[in-house]
């Protein structure tokens, strides 16, 4: 069946600064979407990339669809500590259901 | 407006035993789905519900079940409860006709299975 890698696992960064986070797959996608989720909650969908070479950013977050539709990166700029958190990628090819979902990067932020 | 609820929050089985889960969709969400979040893994797509009926399935095996009720609320349903179905179980609302975009996860029930 269909997986994703998401790379890296985990990440421990100092506020302020940088992050950037990708996820490949052996199948082709149509959309990617980037998930966060917090301790005790269900994951909150937080960018959705349509087209190939798409660039689309949400505040100080900024998702890419790869080229080859296989392939998404996620960044964060200028982290906070409210941006610590679980972030999944998350494939599908049908409409609202069925997505295919990594196994997450843990970002930790010391302030 | 209330997100997705579920119910229970958590709850704790026995092998061999059977389990129900609840939802309750956004306001508006005509179509639910499914997920087990393994401790440690990204959720998994367990099955989806449209118009009372199972539409799409995941990789699980038959004793999982479900259901969608008129009012579009659904229940999950587990038969002979292994300790590896131990897991979150998340479940998400959607309109049918708009994008994935649309779709809302609760909080999720946490299984437990000793």
């Amino acid at each position: 069946g269909q997986q994703l890698n998401q790379s890296p696992q985990s990440m421990f960064i100092q506020e302020g600064e940088d992050v950037s986070m990708n996820c490949t797959s052996s199948s082709i996608f149509n959309t990617w979407l980037w998930y966060k989720q917090d301790p005790g909650e269900g994951p909150v969908l937080l960018i959705a990339l349509y087209k190939a070479g798409e660039l689309t950013s949400n505040g100080r977050l900024t998702a890419q669809f790869g080229i080859t539709r296989k392939d998404s990166f996620l960044n964060i700029s200028a982290s906070i500590p409210s941006d610590v958190g679980i972030y999944f990628c998350a494939g599908t090819n049908t409409n609202a259901g069925k997505s295919t979902f990594g196994d997450g990067t843990t970002l930790t932020v010391k302030p | 407006d209330a997100g997705v609820t579920q119910s229970p929050t958590h709850l704790i089985k026995t092998r061999g035993q059977q389990v129900t889960l609840r939802c309750s969709p956004k306001s508006g969400h005509d179509t639910v789905s499914w997920y087990q979040q393994a401790l440690g893994q990204g959720p998994q797509f367990i099955f989806q519900y449209y118009e009372e009926e199972e539409r799409q399935r995941g990789n699980f095996p038959d004793r999982f079940s479900g259901h969608q009720f008129p009012n579009y609320s659904s229940e999950l349903n587990v038969n002979a409860l292994l300790l590896g179905d131990s897991a979150l179980y998340l479940c998400a609302s959607s309109f049918s006709w708009a994008g994935v975009d649309t779709q809302y996860f609760g909080p999720g029930t946490r299984l437990t299975v000793l």
